[in-house]
């Protein structure tokens, strides 16, 4: 099984200030043929179902603004909220999906410094 | 819009079955897998598995943690997935949601395993 590992578990930032989560792999999730990274990453609030923010690594999906972003490739990668806002407070978890059994990080809480 | 809405958790004793469904709207559903996905109370995310759909023959995997025990299905001609599960333990506590591709999840129903 793929492995997935973030950090940090937690991270308190300050009001439009960035946050900056990294999620690593225990093997490469980039898949040669179509050059695509299996990698998602989703925000839960609490209470409420995970809701995707990026695919193949560093596509916005629609309707997430655009201070959310993602890149990286292979093993490494990073989720950043360029200018946190108050309903950005919530528990972010990347995941892979580039082979069954699907793996999602532990999670990094985020909060208001 | 798409829709999912799972429903039949509750509080159920150790060793017994409960049927879990992930009612659809919005979506052409016998295209598409879904994928089901626990989060166990103040825990991460754990995937449970997937049904494909009828363009990959309706094709099953399971994840270790429940394989033997837990059975997908679907009817593709009501747009609903189910998830049996069975001789049920006290670790199978968790709020299960199902999802479709990675884009669309259920607000997800609550399983208490609990004697």
């Amino acid at each position: 099984d793929i492995v997935m590992t973030q950090s940090p578990d937690s991270l308190a930032v300050s009001l439009g200030e960035r946050a900056t989560i990294n999620c690593k792999s225990s093997q490469s999730v980039l898949y040669i043929s179509n050059n695509k990274n299996y990698l998602a990453w989703y925000q839960q609030r609490p209470g409420q179902p995970p809701r995707l923010l990026i695919y193949w690594a560093s596509t916005r999906e629609s309707g997430v603004p655009d201070r959310f972003s993602g890149s990286g490739s292979e093993t490494d990668f990073t989720l950043t909220i360029s200018s946190l806002q108050a309903e950005d407070v919530a528990v972010y978890f990347c995941q892979q999906y580039y082979n069954t059994p699907w793996t999602f990080g532990q999670g990094t809480k985020v909060e208001i410094k | 819009e798409v829709q999912l809405v799972e429903s039949g958790g509750g509080l159920i004793q150790p060793g017994r079955s409960l049927r879990l469904s992930c009612t659809t709207s919005g979506v052409t559903f016998g295209d598409y897998g879904v994928s089901w996905v626990r989060q166990a109370p103040g825990k991460g995310l754990e995937w449970v598995g997937l049904i494909r759909g009828k363009a990959y023959g309706g094709t099953t995997e399971y994840a270790a943690s429940v394989k033997g025990r837990f059975t997908f299905s679907r009817d593709d001609s009501k747009s609903i997935a189910y998830l049996q599960m069975n001789s049920l333990k006290i670790e199978d506590t968790a709020v299960y949601y199902c999802t479709i591709q990675i884009d669309y999840w259920g607000q997800g129903t609550l399983v208490t395993v609990s004697s």
